[in-house]
């Protein structure tokens, strides 16, 4: 039971390059997030799913995409990375809203 | 405006020591409280949850109140251990489904 993994754990990017920042969750949840934390700063939430088909944004969803491919896994894209989208991002996975969130290990991404 | 507020930002205690984590919320309507402890470099992890109801919730050496009148938490953190030493997040949810997070108060335990 590997519980919320996320690939990859470190990246860099220059400004303008594309990524995917790739989630899965074995626990069988309904609902799923992605935030990213600024260094010294608390989460913000970027976009989420709560249920398998649906996505919705977040606190700060300029500048990304999300896809929930299926119940397990859920994908954040950068079209056109900027410096300002450095950060360390997180995915979580919970039983559905109101429930604890479960979160993988993050991805830290630097963008030059 | 939604807003959780923790106190203090930092702490510095000595092993052994109990200390008290404050968490101020101005969300409604309320729907439940969290605190996660964050290791540095981790991911959080959930500590407890409390709905309305609940006014005191242990887990091990830690246990969190909640005053919904007051609109106040506390996290307890018994017999401090050096293992202790971390982030810790309180996050109020509203009947919006809003997740709306602290900052945070950075606990530092010393030998």
């Amino acid at each position: 039971n590997a519980g919320v993994t996320q690939t990859p754990k470190f990246q860099v990017l220059k400004t303008g390059q594309s990524m995917t920042l790739q989630c899965a969750q074995d626990m069988n949840h309904n609902s799923m997030y992605w935030y990213r934390q600024d260094p010294g700063m608390g989460l913000r939430l970027i976009y989420y799913s709560a249920s398998e088909g649906t996505t919705d944004k977040g606190e700060v969803p300029n500048g990304y995409n999300v896809s929930r491919l299926n119940k397990r896994e859920f994908s954040l894209r950068l079209e056109s990375a900027a410096p300002s989208q450095t950060s360390v991002y997180f995915c979580a996975s919970g039983r559905d809203f109101s429930y604890e969130q479960y979160f993988g290990p993050g991805t830290r991404l630097t963008v030059t | 405006k939604n807003q959780v507020e923790q106190s203090p930002q930092s702490l510095i205690i000595l092993e052994g020591k109990n200390c008290t984590l404050q968490c101020n919320y101005t969300v409604s309507p309320f729907s439940n409280l969290r605190w996660y402890k964050q290791d540095t470099g981790r991911g959080p992890v959930s500590l407890t949850i409390m709905t309305f109801s609940e006014n005191t919730k242990s887990n091990g050496r830690y246990t969190a109140t909640l005053d919904a009148d007051t609109k106040q938490s506390s996290l307890h953190i018994t017999a401090s251990q050096l293992s202790d030493s971390a982030s810790y997040i309180c996050v109020v949810s509203n009947s919006n489904y809003q997740l709306i997070w602290g900052a945070g108060t950075k606990l530092i335990i010393k030998p």
